[in-house]
């Protein structure tokens, strides 16, 4: 069945390092969001893009994350360099952003980084 | 942007009872509402959603139901089970409903 593919699920890092997380939307979804998900702020909105375009960033830190979107299967959301308060689990969500359905958000299973 | 708040932070309820859990919104724009259910591990799942120009929509077990003039909405789920159990999280949209804002969640703990 469609479902949002996230790689990896568990990643464990070192302070300082790049982290790179990958999703793989559901197919002929043209909308992608990618959430942050911690026990004191809860979900939070980092980016999102449409047709792979990136709409609004504004939730990122811009000095160490970066989003993009190589192909339509592809979302990519990286930190460098990683820092222990990165420590979060990072969603992807997809939807299929048309005119009636413009905010349904599908989510993957997330990606639970470990920065230490 | 949208502030949503969700209310109670946990609710435990004895198998076979009902339960509420409520949300407010603060954009008036909104015409959206979402629930989602997470289990401990996994990404939130939406399980159902409503939109302004209803006041009620149900799905077998669960229900919303949305109050627009008092900007608030509800999920209520009858009967409930064991496999309830879980975080439920509501939603509203903001900037032109393209992006959702999360409620801070539910914890919802059914006690066999």
């Amino acid at each position: 069945d469609a479902r949002v593919t996230q790689t990896p699920r568990h990643k464990v890092t070192e302070m300082g390092q790049e982290v790179t997380m990958r999703c793989q939307p559901i197919l002929g979804h043209n909308t992608v969001f990618w959430y942050r998900q911690t026990m004191m702020q809860g979900l939070e909105l980092l980016a999102y893009f449409r047709n792979r375009a990136p709409l609004d960033d504004s939730g990122m830190p811009k000095d160490r994350f970066s989003a993009e979107m190589p192909d339509a299967t592809l979302a990519t959301l990286k930190i460098q360099p990683s820092e222990p308060r990165d420590s979060a689990v990072y969603f992807c969500a997809s939807g299929p952003g048309t005119a009636v359905m413009n905010t349904e958000a599908f989510f993957g299973q997330g990606t639970r980084l470990t920065v230490v | 942007g949208e502030n949503v708040e969700q209310h109670p932070s946990t609710l435990s309820v004895q198998e076979g009872d009902s339960a509420v859990i409520k949300c407010t919104y603060s954009d008036s724009a909104s015409n959206y509402f979402p629930w989602y259910k997470q289990e401990l591990g996994k990404g939130p799942q939406l399980i159902i959603d409503i939109r302004s120009n209803v006041g009620e929509k149900k799905d077998q077990r669960i229900a919303v139901t949305l109050n627009k003039t008092a900007k608030h909405f509800s999920l209520h789920i009858t009967e409930t089970q064991p496999e309830d159990s879980a975080v439920y999280f509501c939603a509203a949209p903001y900037f032109g409903n393209e992006k959702l804002t999360f409620g801070t969640g539910t914890r919802l703990t059914i006690i066999p």
